[in-house]
C-alpha cells in the first residue's frame, strides 16, 4: 500500500464548478497535511495545510481532513482555468530514523473546461 | 531574488557521466531537501539535511548518489556513472524547522532536469 494515495486523473471540471480532489493516507500518527499545486514544467507550491478534523477555508479552497477515516480532501469553489494543474497531497510523518519527512502522492491532474 | 536557486536547469548527459546539482536555499532555512520527480509521479524523497547533517537517505539513493551541504548553507548532489534511470527532475526544497513534526511550509526551486542518454 502506498503512504500517500490519489487518483492520477484526469479530472476535468467546467469552469465555474466545484472541483474535487481526494487523497488517503496510511500512516496513522500523522499529524500535518497539504496541498501543493503543480503547473506544467514547474515547481510544487503551497496552496493549503490543515491539522486539525474538519473543514478549513482559504478564498475558493475548502481542505477537508477525516483522521479517522486518513482522508483529506481539497474543494476549488467557482474552477477558473487559472487552476488547471497537478495537486499534489503531502502528507508529514516521522521516518523509521525518527526524521520529519513529507511524502507526497502522484499527484492528480486537473483541467477546467472554459 | 530571494527564493531556492538551482543550478544548472537543465542538464544533457552521456549514460556514464557524472553529473553535480547546486542547490542554494532560503538564507535563514536551516532543514534542506532532495526530492526526485519524474513524469507523471510525485516529488520522492531522497534526502534531508538539518544544517550540515545529513539526517536521513533514502533507499531510493544507491550508492552512485552523494550529497553534502558543508557550511550549512548551499548544497549538492552528485550522481555517478549516471544511468538512463537516472533521468528525472531533481528538486530542492528548504525549509525553517523548528521541531519534530514541524508544520513549516516546503520551498522548492524550480529543479533541475537530468537527461541521461
Amino acid at each position: 500500500q502506498k503512504e500517500v494515495e490519489q487518483n492520477s486523473g484526469p479530472l476535468s471540471v467546467p469552469e465555474g464548478a466545484i472541483a474535487s480532489l481526494n487523497c488517503t493516507y496510511s500512516d496513522r500518527v500523522s499529524q500535518s497535511f497539504f496541498w501543493y499545486r503543480q503547473y506544467s514544467g514547474k515547481s510544487p507550491e503551497l496552496i493549503m495545510s490543515i491539522y486539525s478534523n474538519g473543514d478549513k477555508e482559504d478564498g475558493r479552497f475548502t481542505a477537508q481532513l477525516n483522521k479517522a477515516s486518513q482522508y483529506v480532501s481539497l474543494l476549488i469553489r467557482d474552477s477558473q482555468p487559472s487552476d488547471s494543474a497537478t495537486y499534489l497531497c503531502a502528507v508529514n510523518g516521522v521516518s523509521n530514523f525518527g526524521n520529519e519527512k513529507l511524502t507526497f502522492g502522484t499527484g492528480t491532474r486537473l483541467t477546467i473546461i472554459p | 531574488d530571494t527564493g531556492v536557486s538551482q543550478d544548472p536547469r537543465h542538464k544533457i548527459t552521456k549514460r556514464g557521466q557524472n553529473v553535480t546539482f547546486r542547490c542554494d536555499p532560503i538564507s535563514e532555512h536551516n532543514r534542506l531537501y532532495w526530492y526526485r520527480q519524474t513524469l507523471g509521479q510525485g516529488p520522492e524523497f531522497l534526502t534531508y539535511f538539518q544544517n550540515e547533517a545529513q539526517l536521513e537517505k533514502s533507499r531510493l539513493l544507491s550508492d552512485r548518489f552523494s550529497a553534502e551541504r558543508p557550511k550549512g548553507s548551499f548544497s549538492t548532489l552528485e550522481i555517478q556513472r549516471t544511468e538512463q534511470g537516472d533521468s528525472a527532475m531533481y528538486l530542492c526544497a528548504s525549509s525553517l524547522g523548528l521541531a519534530v513534526l514541524n508544520t513549516g511550509e516546503l520551498f522548492f526551486g524550480e529543479g533541475s532536469r537530468l537527461t541521461v542518454l
